[in-house]
């Protein structure tokens, strides 16, 4: 079974511009979720979809945004980036089926993003 | 609301030696608990999890923990370090069946493992 796939893995951008991020989860998994990791703040709970719907979000602003599409897949996207968005950006899926045992987070390998 | 608190953001411990990785939580409901490990640039991998069943947990890489509901503890173990132990360990905890896709993490503890 694959495992969390995102893309790119590094990226450069310039202070003021958006920047897109794609995760494609575990096949069969519907939940996806986004991490920010930052050496200061530590991981940071961006948010989560489920059935192509915004089921949990973190305390980021509104430039943090993402969506799920009908195969799971998701991206997130960052408008107006500043300097401190340069992190890793990590994308975690899971099967999160109702009345079973909670289950873990698979995690992708994160994308690198620098912005200058 | 959960937190966790990880205590100690480095720890060395020499090869063959215990290695204990302290993990403290907060959680208003029984929690979910995971230790997960993080090499370089790289996404975090899971150890092992605590949902309820047996209080303690081995996990991959011969890694345990056991879940302390009187101390709110679920400290990470292991009886002999490798060198490839070397990385960066995370405590989470969610609450809720359906709530995997959102866990609160520690700070993380960086192991190191002197030769």
């Amino acid at each position: 079974k694959a495992g969390v796939t995102q893309t790119p893995r590094y990226l450069i951008k310039t202070r003021g511009q958006q920047v897109t991020l794609s995760c494609s989860p575990i096949s069969g998994h519907r939940s996806v979720s986004w991490y920010q990791q930052t050496p200061g703040q530590g991981l940071q709970f961006l948010f989560e979809y489920f059935s192509e719907t915004q089921r949990n979000k973190g305390n980021f602003p509104g430039r943090f945004s993402g969506r799920q599409f009908s195969n799971s897949r998701s991206e997130m996207n960052v408008s107006t980036l500043e300097l401190g968005d340069s992190a890793l950006y990590l994308c975690a899926s899971s099967s999160r089926d109702r009345g079973k045992v909670n289950t873990e987070a698979f995690f992708g390998q994160g994308t690198r993003l620098t912005v200058v | 609301a959960q937190s966790v608190t990880q205590l100690g953001s480095h720890v060395s411990v020499s090869e063959g030696a215990l290695v204990l990785l302290r993990c403290n939580y907060s959680s208003s409901v029984p929690p979910y608990l995971f230790w997960y490990v993080q090499y370089p640039n790289q996404g975090l991998q899971l150890l092992l999890k605590y949902t309820s069943a047996a209080t303690l947990v081995k996990g991959i890489n011969g890694f345990e923990a056991e879940f302390k509901k009187s101390e709110t503890s679920f400290h990470l173990t292991k009886p002999s370090a490798h060198m490839s132990d070397a990385a960066e360990y995370f405590c989470a905890v969610s609450v809720g069946s359906t709530n995997a896709g959102k866990s609160t993490f520690g700070d993380g503890t960086t192991l190191t493992v002197k030769p």
